[in-house]
């Protein structure tokens, strides 16, 4: 069964810091993966989503990779700020042709804070 | 694009009363998930729907559970009797050109059961 693991559960930064959230799966037969951002008492907001044949999709100030092979993908944030706070998901569309082959499966989420 | 709709958007109950949540996805989307997120145990994945059809219950928690989604554009959770213990956001996402597509999640629906 697929696991996906995200490394740090939170993490603290000041404000105008580059960071790297990171993304680890197990099985590298997925489709695509997905990154979220939720903010407290709210549903998922879908940042990036990378093709399991891409290797990096950019909007903004974030960049996502891809490295298949390796079982992992990570968010860049350039320049942070405290608008940025947020907990962020990310989540592998499992490939296949089992019964859950189209599932979604994710990990636990970082908690970002950004001071100002 | 509206989006995906849920409602109601909170739902408080005492236990033993039945609950029906309620979801449209985005239209176009042909597969649509139920997941319910908790502080301790996280996003779980209830049931999700390809084209209508059911294809992993699995992670329904037990037979007080039930979900159907009589068209492309409906589907409905009922939790029947419910129990303090299902209090959680319930949320809806929707999906379309499966394999590839992207995920699109409803704002939630915040079950309190009493």
């Amino acid at each position: 069964k697929q696991e996906v693991t995200q490394i740090p559960a939170a993490l603290s930064v000041p404000e105008g810091e580059n960071l790297v959230l990171n993304c680890s799966f197990t099985d590298s037969a997925i489709y695509n993966l997905q990154w979220f951002r939720q903010d407290p008492g709210k549903g998922l907001t879908s940042l990036l989503l990378i093709q399991s044949s891409q290797r990096e999709q950019t909007s903004g100030r974030l960049n996502a990779s891809l490295d298949k092979s390796s079982g992992r993908s990570t968010l860049y944030i350039a320049a942070s700020q405290p608008g940025d706070s947020a907990t962020y998901l990310c989540a592998v569309r499992a490939g296949g042709l089992t019964n859950t082959g189209n599932q979604f499966y994710f990990g636990t989420g970082t908690s970002l804070t950004v001071i100002p | 694009d509206a989006g995906v709709i849920q409602s109601p958007r909170h739902e408080v109950t005492e236990m033993g009363q039945e609950v029906t949540l309620r979801c449209k996805p985005i239209s176009g989307h042909n597969s649509l998930f139920w997941y319910r997120q908790t502080m301790m145990r996280g996003l779980e994945l209830l049931i999700y729907f390809n084209n209508n059809v059911p294809i992993d219950d699995s992670g329904m928690p037990e037979d007080r559970f039930s979900a159907k989604m009589p068209n492309a554009s409906f589907s409905t959770l009922k939790i029947q009797p419910s129990e303090p213990r299902d209090s959680a956001v319930y949320f809806c996402a929707s999906s379309s050109g499966a394999p590839t597509g992207e995920l699109f999640f409803g704002e939630g629906s915040r079950l309190t059961v009493l």
